[in-house]
């Protein structure tokens, strides 16, 4: 079985600053991990991946998530904040062939 | 290349009428998804196409809900009769196959469905 549990439903940060998306997973099976964004009435976007090997990856708009096996967690992280980046972020594991996503992060950027 | 595309984009019904969903996949994808996106979830799984055979709707509400996807590409979802209940974001989704990165998921911009 799998699941991911986002932390915190609403984040807010100012425009600059660190943001940090928190993401922890469960799987009985090596996962493939993916966090994906929405913006209003819009489908999903992926922003990164990993499937195998590094386990840092590098993203879409300076976003970048670090898989951690012994933490199950795969937060995604951006260094400076951008108004544009407001919308929802979305964690999602997959393994066995059927994508399983958390509730999600509405992400909000102060002026 | 163009994307997931998905008709309508907002749709209004009656409780009890029917309503239809279509999606054209991206060419060559194999795995089509349907989810169901309620307004502040994320997506569930209604259900998964390898080519034209439905592998996994074990989510699917079988009573109202069916889907097709003839010739192993384009898909439509109908519902009959529709529930106010079933007021959500009806997204599809398309990947290349169901290993490593061919997992990757590509979304359609979804259909809003408002049930009055």
């Amino acid at each position: 079985a799998q699941s991911v549990t986002q932390l915190g439903s609403h984040v807010s940060v100012s425009e600059g600053a660190l943001v940090l998306l928190r993401c922890n997973y469960s799987s009985s099976v090596p996962p493939y991990l993916f966090w994906y964004v929405q913006y209003p009435n819009q489908g999903l976007q992926l922003l990164l991946k990993y499937t195998t090997g590094a386990t840092l990856v590098k993203g879409i708009n300076g976003f970048e998530a670090e898989f951690k096996k012994s933490e199950t967690s795969f937060h995604l992280t951006k260094p400076s904040a951008h108004m544009s980046d407001a919308a929802e972020y979305f964690c999602a594991v997959t393994g066995t062939y059927k994508y399983i996503f958390g509730t999600g992060t509405r992400l909000k950027v102060l002026a | 290349e163009a994307g997931v595309v998905q008709s309508p984009r907002y749709k209004i019904i009656e409780k009890k009428q029917p309503v239809a969903f279509w999606c054209n996949p991206i060419s060559g994808h194999n795995t089509l998804y349907w989810y169901l996106q309620n307004l502040g979830q994320g997506p569930e799984l209604l259900i998964r196409y390898e080519n034209e055979e439905a592998v996994d709707d074990s989510q699917l509400p079988k009573d109202r809900f069916s889907a097709e996807r003839l010739k192993g590409v384009d898909s439509t979802l109908k519902i009959q009769p529709a529930e106010l209940g079933d007021s959500a974001v009806y997204l599809c989704a398309s990947s290349l196959g169901l290993t490593g990165a061919d997992t990757e998921a590509f979304f359609g911009q979804g259909t809003r469905l408002t049930v009055v």
